[in-house]
């Protein structure tokens, strides 16, 4: 069984450029939710999918967008990368309702120039 | 703004020894209370889930309590182990809510 993929493991992206993460979540899981971790912190939350909506939003703009299809894989968008941006993006799996524990996916690493 | 806040920031312990940690949050509105660890590049892992106030949790070397009306949960890892080298993070749930808010995290290195 495979656990949470995500893909590309790392990105090297400029300012003003798009970029986009992908995440496949755990057999069985119909909710994935993506954070945000910048170093020396802990992750943000940016939004979680669930049915292929965006369920709830964390307090990133706009820029930061996402979609979910109906195998429930899902994407993480961001436009316009700042250099605010470089972190490693997070994506986690979980059956309907948060009182269950997530599984991790290792992250994509962005990097922004 | 939920703050979760985890102390030490950091902790170096000789193996064999035994340690805790805090995670404080919050105490209204509480819904659920999770623990992971996270080596080094791996992913993060779950310990504990805990939802009531009294909770104990137990895996292996590895024990939390959560104490929901001061909002604190402790985890403790008996006689520590190299492979427990990990950051270990607590998040919050609030009822009502889908996010976790996450602690910074404490950095647990252990001394052989």
């Amino acid at each position: 069984d495979a656990g949470v993929t995500q893909s590309p493991t790392h990105l090297i992206k400029t300012r003003g450029q798009q970029v986009t993460l992908r995440c496949s979540p755990k057999s069985g899981h119909d909710t994935v939710s993506w954070y945000q971790q910048a170093l020396g912190q802990g992750p943000q939350f940016i939004f979680q999918y669930y049915e292929e909506e965006e369920r709830q939003r964390g307090n990133f703009p706009d820029r930061f967008s996402g979609h979910q299809f109906p195998n429930y894989s899902s994407e993480l968008n961001v436009n316009a990368l700042l250099l605010g941006d470089s972190a490693l993006y997070l994506c986690a799996s979980s059956q309907q309702g948060l009182h269950e524990k997530l599984f991790f996916g290792s992250g994509t690493q962005l990097s922004v120039l | 703004i939920l703050n979760v806040e985890q102390s030490p920031q950091s902790l170096h312990v000789q193996e064999g020894d035994s340690t805790n940690f805090t995670c404080s949050f919050p105490s209204s509105n509480f819904y659920a209370l999770h623990w992971y660890r996270w080596e080094t590049a791996k992913s993060p892992e779950a310990l504990f889930v805990m939802t009531l106030n009294g909770d104990e949790k137990k895996k292996g070397r590895i024990s939390a309590t959560l104490n929901t009306k001061e909002g604190y949960s402790y985890l403790y890892i008996k006689g520590s182990q190299p492979e427990d080298s990990a950051t270990y993070l607590c998040a919050f749930l609030i009822q009502g809510a889908q996010k976790l808010v996450f602690g910074q995290g404490t950095r647990l290195t252990i001394n052989p």
